[in-house]
């Protein structure tokens, strides 16, 4: 079983703050890594897939970066709102774990008003 | 509307009472998965098929079985469910399996007494 973290477990931000965490994993044999945003009580939902060393995505105030040489992807909030309380998930794939995605534990984001 | 339906939204049953969780996509993915998620562990890949007629096992396959006898359904079998699977149970498909993140079912919530 292939090693994904993420970090922080979780983080409280005020409305209005910019805030951003990391998922970290193995280096070798990369081949795709995905975020996800989970809501309470919902499904989680794909924010991003990245498979390209110095990816950058972005999805209104939410972005990421991929670092593949040193493993980890950053997901950074711009100017959070209430409606950013989620847990943020990362997955990752290998090349020699063909359809076998890992899930990071999840880094849950509370914005405070 | 594009979903992943799954069947039941929750679910109490009895030690060694067979069941099965059903899976059904409308939007012709070839690739399925199932994972079961508990707190933190983040999700666990329980078993997942890239087309018809072909299933691997993910990192918790003990105690499950599914078939994927057509490309829209993939069922999640628990012969003799015991405690230990008490869980969240999500499926998940998409298009290849790699590229285009996954589209999530609404969860099961399976406990075994």
């Amino acid at each position: 079983i292939l090693n994904v973290e993420q970090s922080p477990q979780s983080l409280h931000v005020q409305e209005g703050d910019s805030t951003n965490f990391t998922c970290s994993f193995p280096s070798s044999n990369f081949y795709a890594l995905h975020w996800y945003r989970w809501e309470t009580a919902k499904s989680p939902e794909a924010l991003f897939v990245m498979t390209l060393n110095g990816d950058e995505k972005k999805k209104g105030r939410i972005s990421a970066t991929l670092n593949t040489k040193e493993g980890y992807s950053y997901l950074y909030i711009k100017g959070s709102q209430p409606e950013d309380s989620a847990t943020y998930l990362c997955a990752f794939m290998t090349t020699d774990s063909w359809g076998k995605f890992q899930f990071g534990a999840g880094t849950q984001v509370v914005v405070t008003p | 509307e594009a979903q992943v339906t799954q069947n039941p939204r929750y679910l109490i049953t009895v030690t060694g009472k067979k069941l099965t969780v059903t899976c059904s996509q409308n939007m012709n993915h070839e690739y399925m998965s199932w994972y079961r998620q508990d707190p933190g562990l983040g999700l666990r890949q329980i078993y997942y098929s890239m087309n018809v007629e072909v299933t691997d096992k993910g990192d918790v396959p003990e105690g499950y079985k599914v078939s994927r006898k057509e490309k829209r359904n993939f069922p999640l079998i628990l012969e003799s469910p015991s405690p230990n699977q008490t869980s969240l149970y999500f499926c998940a498909s998409s298009l290849y399996g790699q590229g285009l993140g996954y589209t999530f079912g609404s969860g099961t919530r399976l406990t075994v007494v």
